[in-house]
């Protein structure tokens, strides 16, 4: 059972290309989230799906898009990308709708930008 | 938006002295969950809590809720070098996402 898996796990970019970062849940979870980690700044919100076919912006979701593709996908992408997104950018799932169970973490896209 | 914050940023002990952080929420919240990270690894949920005035044991660690529930602490009794990590609380913000704190980074020296 894998949980929440992320790919890719490292990436470099140059300023001003874009990528996406892939997330896949094997739980049957109804919402699933990104999250940037920088140091000293705990967990930002960038965007969640609390179900299948809608998305909604959290803290910081300027320079991101995201696209719910079915139930088990949510990505992330970075349409021109800038030297301030590099981060620790973690994928997560739950299994409800609502803010009242646990989340369940990917291993984290360490993404750097040059 | 709703904030959480978390105090201290970083503690470091000797192994076996104890361990407390704490949170704080600008609104009152429904509930408060707490995850750990350890060192390159992704955060781990550890626990909720969800009444006024609660209080939880894992073991070594005890959970608090404030009467308010507006605040939270994790107080980890006779630290192991195995405590080492950051610890997270977090508060739903609305009903769909959680706010996470800043972290405490807590290192433990043998």
């Amino acid at each position: 059972n894998a949980g929440v898996t992320q790919t890719p796990k490292f990436q470099v970019l140059k300023t001003g290309q874009s990528m996406t970062l892939q997330c896949a849940q094997d739980m049957n979870h109804n919402s699933m989230y990104w999250y940037r980690q920088d140091p000293g700044m705990g967990l930002r919100l960038i965007y969640y799906s609390a179900s299948e076919g809608t998305t909604d912006k959290g803290e910081v979701p300027n320079g991101y898009n995201v696209s719910r593709l079915n139930k088990r996908e949510f990505s992330l992408r970075l349409e021109s990308a800038a030297p301030s997104q590099t981060s620790v950018y973690f994928c997560a799932s739950m299994t409800g709708v609502y803010s009242n169970q646990p989340q369940h973490f990917g291993d984290g896209t360490r993404l750097s930008i040059l | 938006g709703q904030q959480v914050m978390q105090i201290p940023q970083y503690q470091h002990v000797q192994e076996g002295e104890d361990f407390t952080t704490y949170c704080n929420s600008s609104t009152t919240l429904s509930n408060i969950q707490w995850y750990k990270q350890r060192p390159g690894g992704h955060p781990v949920f550890l626990i909720q809590l969800v009444k006024s005035g609660e209080v939880k044991k894992q073991k070594r660690l005890t959970f608090q809720f404030g009467e308010a529930k507006k605040n939270s602490s994790l107080h980890i009794t006779a630290t192991q070098t195995t405590d080492v990590g950051t610890y997270f609380c977090a508060g739903p913000n609305n009903n769909n996402d959680m706010r996470f704190g800043a972290g405490t980074r807590l290192t433990v020296k043998p």
